[in-house]
């Protein structure tokens, strides 16, 4: 079945430490997103990218950095610039649904990041 | 600045109740709109989206929303509520032509037995 795969799940990093977290997708969409998410202030996008090498910064893309060398493949890296990177990360993935060029969003089960 | 406001929280209501949720936007023109709910831990699940035509739409789990222009409101509704319902639900905006989704901070439902 097709879908998108986030891993890990749970990571665990100390302060200073820079972390990866990895975004696969097999629906052979162009466009894919990282989303972080916070409890009460919903989903804040991160970086974005929709084409193979080539990417835009979101909204909060300070304190994390993205490549997209494959179709299949947005991995994001958490810095130690990142002040406060305890969250719930999303990846995302999507085509145009039609010639308007709306979007869907199709979502990855998410990875929890925690800094000890 | 395009931006979405789904002014509740959390809402509870017992099973085989009616429900609404309630979002509205902020966009300059018109928007294509979508609900997706999350349960905890998850990713996002699409459940219906707008982009033109009949202002209510219908979506998976017996889930239907309604568009208005005039009160830039986008509100989920649902006749008959299940256990199962109990999750997140997110209000979700995006331009034409233009690959930024922008997401309201979410309603949590409740069901009572």
């Amino acid at each position: 079945d097709g879908g998108i795969t986030q891993s890990p799940k749970y990571l665990f990093r100390k302060e200073g430490q820079n972390v990866t977290l990895s975004c696969e997708q097999n629906l052979n969409h162009d466009a894919m997103y990282w989303y972080r998410q916070d409890p009460g202030q919903g989903l804040r996008l991160i970086y974005y990218s929709q084409i193979v090498n080539d990417f835009q910064k979101g909204d909060i893309a300070e304190g994390y950095s993205v490549s997209r060398e494959k179709k299949e493949s947005f991995p994001l890296t958490v810095t130690s610039a990142q002040k406060n990177p305890t969250a719930f990360y999303l990846c995302a993935s999507s085509i145009p649904l039609d010639s308007s060029g709306a979007n869907v969003l199709t979502f990855g089960a998410g990875s929890r990041l925690t800094v000890l | 600045a395009q931006s979405v406001t789904q002014p509740d929280i959390h809402i509870t209501v017992s099973e085989g109740a009616s429900l609404e949720l309630r979002c509205n936007y902020s966009y300059g023109a018109t928007p294509y709109l979508f609900w997706y709910v999350q349960s905890p831990g998850q990713g996002l699940q699409l459940l219906l989206k707008y982009f033109s035509g009949d202002t209510l739409v219908q979506g998976i789990k017996g889930f239907e929303a309604e568009f208005k222009r005039s009160q830039s409101s986008f509100n989920l509704r649902k006749p008959s509520v299940h256990w199962s319902d109990a999750a997140e639900y997110f209000c979700a905006v995006v331009a034409y032509n233009f690959n930024k989704f922008y997401f309201g901070s979410g309603t949590k439902l409740n069901v009572k037995p």
